[in-house]
């Protein structure tokens, strides 16, 4: 069965700092995967893709097939970082599958 | 543009009532759309998927009597809770997947709706 984990629920870090959110994830096949992060009292929003290899708000994310693993990691962590993040993937049906979340908190 | 709305975004009501809660694509066509369900600092759980003109798609353990969804155009899903009880206050949030292009699969959500059933 498809299923995405999220290991850590809280992940503080100080400002400047690099930060490394873990995703892990159980799939047969090519996966499809995704971060999404959601701000205080805002929506859930997409914040990057694997197939994009794009690098948003200086997030990056690289697909580790071998270990079936796809973290987000920022070289330098700001305060407007802090947020919950999830990792998901789209399986068969073309659903998503969330991981349960990491709260990330970015201090001064 | 690709925007989700609902409405309400804040619903009481009392035990037994029923409860309807909107999805719109705003600016773009959506043939899918999905609802979740999200406990305070828990992750989103998928209760079903629904496509435009057709049956929504349960997933197990949702009671489909109990949670009404109609898809009735390509802009609108609609959600309802029928006969309400306390242990269905949680915050329900919709999405609309964008068919192809570009931004293809790629789920847009909607700001959430929060029940909360006295």
């Amino acid at each position: 069965a498809q299923r995405v984990t999220q290991p850590e629920k809280l992940l503080s870090v100080f400002k400047g700092a690099p930060v490394e959110l873990k995703c892990n994830y159980s799939y047969s096949g090519s996966p499809e995967l995704f971060w999404y992060v959601q701000y205080s009292r805002q929506r859930l929003q997409l914040l990057l893709r694997h197939i994009s290899r794009e690098s948003i708000k200086g997030f990056t994310a690289d697909l580790n097939k071998g270990e079936t693993s796809f973290h987000l990691k920022k070289p330098f962590a700001q305060e407007e970082d802090s947020a919950m993040y999830y990792c998901a993937l789209l399986d068969y049906g073309q659903n998503f599958v969330f991981g349960p979340g990491t709260r990330l908190s970015v201090l001064p | 543009g690709a925007v989700v709305s609902q409405h309400p975004s804040r619903v009481i009501c009392k035990s037994g009532t029923s409860v309807k809660i909107e999805c719109r694509s705003l600016d773009f066509q959506a043939t899918t759309m999905f609802w979740y369900r999200q406990f305070p600092k828990q992750s989103l759980m998928l209760m079903a998927t629904s496509n435009e003109g057709s049956k929504a798609t349960y997933e197990q353990g949702v009671e489909k009597d109990k949670f009404l969804i109609n898809h009735a155009s390509l802009t609108l899903s609609t959600l309802t809770v029928t006969s309400a009880h306390p242990e269905d206050s949680s915050f329900y949030i919709c999405s609309a997947r964008i068919a192809g292009g570009a931004r293809r699969n790629e789920q847009f959500f909607g700001p959430g709706t929060r029940l909360t059933v006295l």
